[in-house]
């Protein structure tokens, strides 16, 4: 059973729509929940973390996360064409980072 | 630029060779992380390093051998890897290891021929 799952895509968005990326985990106990973005050929860099239920808004960007359901989400208002990118999950059930479980990511294209 | 420099960016090796892959941070942290990133796979934690000690060997080979002299460096010697060990090996920093904000480094692709 994979711990941190997501859709791989690719998914295609319009540009200026809204582009929803979702992530499911399997350990209840997880704590912290982070959303980092990867262009082709780079390396990741964090975009937003959240730790409690509900939205985490930044800019364009909203986290959402449902510790219930073992879900969280990120959703790009107005998305660009620089959206274009693979957005990994990440899970920790602690505040650490030395158990930091990725998932496989979901590549997205915004189309202009 | 993240602060984090790897070298070299590629490397192409036989499955009889040594080699070393070099990270630096220049960010004053005090974790570093060796991540392995192979095609259509999660991000895999291979080490992990604060204040220059080991504090997580996630099961990884001990073809596979990491060296953390100080905490600005960071490295990964490789010796009689195997083609399924081709992938896209990532460093990474953070201030230290208990939930900053990791800082990955560009990258050192490895090939296993």
């Amino acid at each position: 059973q994979k711990e941190v799952e997501q859709n791989s895509g690719p998914l295609s968005v319009p540009e200026g729509a809204i582009a929803s990326l979702n992530c499911t985990y399997s350990d209840r106990g997880s704590q912290s929940f982070f959303w980092y973005r990867q262009y082709s050929g780079k390396s990741p860099e964090l975009i937003m973390f959240i730790y409690s239920n509900g939205d985490k808004e930044d800019g364009r960007f909203t986290a959402q996360l449902n510790k219930a359901s073992q879900y969280v989400s990120l959703l790009i208002r107005d998305s660009q064409p620089s959206d274009s990118a693979t957005y990994l999950c990440a899970v920790t059930t602690n505040f650490g980072n030395e158990k930091l479980t990725f998932g496989t990511g979901t590549r997205l294209t915004i189309i202009p | 630029e993240t602060g984090v420099t790897q070298t070299p960016r590629h490397l192409v090796m036989g499955m009889t060779n040594k080699k070393s892959l070099k990270c630096e941070q220049h960010l004053g942290h005090n974790a570093m992380y060796w991540y392995k990133q192979s095609a259509k796979k999660p991000l895999e934690l291979m080490f992990v390093y604060n204040f220059k000690e080991q504090t997580e060997n996630n099961s990884v080979p001990s073809r596979f051998s990491p060296e953390c002299p100080n905490s600005s460096h960071l490295f990964l010697h490789l010796h009689t890897l195997q083609p399924e060990d081709s992938a896209l090996y990532l460093c990474a920093s953070s201030q230290d290891n208990t939930g900053n904000t990791i800082y990955f480094g560009e990258g050192s692709w490895l090939t296993v021929v």
